[in-house]
């Protein structure tokens, strides 16, 4: 099975802020990768697929890029309605993984 | 619009079974492979299991095979999973999602596009 490995687990930040979430994987996976923003009591919601392309109606802040085993996910300035947990997911096999996620709190 | 409404969640003492349901509708159910994702209280999302859009393949992850079964009825939109022998660690919100083919770059990639909004199973004495 391919692993996930998010970094970092918790971040802080303030409003304004560019941040930066990266996600590992234990074998290469082309750009079969997605990212996935979710909040408490709700169900995840898609950001970008294909590592580096934005969901319709996401805000174009939001992007990612990467190939094979290391991705990024960048907020370039982060909004109060971004104070979320991202999870990264592998859609090259299955199981179809997810990272352990990265919860983003306001600092 | 594309919406996925999950039902069947509830208390169960362990070694029991559960069936979940989800109901699609504002979409073609049959041309499209459909997920069960959990997420234990307090922790991760975990992938449980796919069912191809016809039904004639699925897969599961190794934690729930021999005692998850997914299925589907396409000719009433509805998503199934059953689930027997439940464990303590089964108790999750379970959320069912559409696969959805894109194409970029020339290569289909694919995601997961739309999401229900979860049934809460417990497992507990």
């Amino acid at each position: 099975d391919i692993q996930l490995t998010q970094s970092p687990s918790f971040l802080s930040a303030s409003v304004a802020d560019r941040v930066t979430i990266t996600c590992r994987a234990s074998q290469g996976i082309s750009s079969y990768l997605a990212w996935y923003q979710q909040k408490p009591g709700k169900a995840p919601k898609l950001l970008i697929y294909a590592a580096s392309t934005l969901q319709s109606g996401v805000p174009s802040r939001f992007s990612g890029s990467g190939s094979g085993t290391e991705f990024t996910l960048t907020i370039s300035s982060l909004q109060p309605e971004d104070f979320a947990t991202y999870y990264c997911q592998q859609l090259n096999s299955y199981p179809r993984t997810f990272g352990q996620g990265t919860k983003v709190e306001i600092k | 619009q594309v919406q996925l409404v999950e039902s069947g969640g509830g208390v169960v003492q362990p070694g029991r079974s559960l069936r979940l349901s989800c109901a699609a509708s504002g979409f073609t159910f049959s041309s499209y492979a459909i997920h069960w994702v959990r997420q234990a209280p307090g922790k991760g999302l975990e992938w449980v299991a796919v069912i191809s859009y016809d039904g004639s393949n699925k897969f599961y992850v190794d934690s729930v095979k021999g005692r998850f079964t997914i299925s589907r009825d396409n000719s009433e939109n509805t998503l199934y999973l059953q689930m027997n022998s439940l464990r303590a660690e089964d108790t999750a919100v379970y959320y069912c999602a559409r696969e959805y083919g894109f194409m970029v770059r020339g290569v289909i990639s694919y995601t997961f596009d739309s999401w229900g909004q979860g049934t809460l199973v417990t497992v507990s004495t």
